[in-house]
């Protein structure tokens, strides 16, 4: 298995472009979810899916999107890129659960730059 | 809501010293508790975690917290450690029915040869 695989490793944007980062796990997980870190702020819930067509806003939803179309994917989409969301993205998924009561599986992270 | 705070931020060690790494949450109500660990380049993985039961749980490499919960407290703790031990360390914390994890800032801890 390859566990919860996160592309890309690096990217850089300038501001007001869109992208998305894409988040894919083969462990049939039902849970998945966004986390942000920055610098001396821990990790922070952005979005999270408790199941294929069920998703809810984290602890900092504002200005990303997500979708879960199918059990393995879980995109997170930048609609307008601002220099706040510079920061390190981490996918993570668990088998059921709701992220709090079960062991997270993470990505290896990608690394986002916002000029 | 709830908060976590791992009161140091950086802890420098030597081979074979003891670690305490302490860990607060902000919350009355019943918690799971966790301790992941961020080796340099690696992913985020689970070093241990409580729900219930016995205060003292013990989890990968040697290490084990213990939950007080008369002082919201949930330390990570090892006898001694080894070089490989450098780390990012973080508490986490989730209020039973909430949902997702509340991180605290991390520790980055270096073990010295």
């Amino acid at each position: 298995n390859a566990g919860v695989t996160q592309t890309p490793k690096f990217q850089v944007l300038k501001t007001g472009q869109s992208m998305t980062l894409q988040c894919a796990q083969d462990m049939n997980h039902e849970y998945m979810s966004w986390y942000r870190q920055d610098p001396g702020m821990g990790l922070r819930l952005i979005h999270y899916s408790v199941g294929a067509g069920i998703t809810d806003q984290g602890e900092v939803p504002n200005g990303y999107n997500v979708s879960r179309s199918t059990t393995e994917d879980f995109p997170l989409r930048l609609l307008s890129a601002a220099p706040s969301q510079t920061s390190v993205y981490f996918c993570a998924s668990s088998l059921t659960g709701t992220g709090g009561n079960e062991k997270l599986f993470f990505g290896s992270g990608t690394q986002l730059s916002v000029l | 809501a709830q908060s976590v705070s791992q009161h140091n931020h950086h802890v420098i060690l030597s081979e074979a010293a003891s670690l305490e790494l302490g860990c607060n949450y902000s919350y009355g109500g019943t918690v799971n508790l966790f301790w992941y660990v961020q080796y340099p380049g690696q992913h985020l993985q689970l070093l241990l975690k409580y729900f219930s039961g016995d205060p003292l749980v013990k989890g990968i490499k040697g290490f084990e917290a213990e939950f007080i919960k008369s002082k919201f407290s949930f330390n990570l703790r090892k006898p001694s450690v080894q070089w490989s031990d450098t780390a990012e360390y973080f508490c986490a914390v989730n209020a039973q029915g909430a949902d997702g994890l509340t991180f605290g800032k991390g520790t980055h801890l270096i073990i010295q040869p």
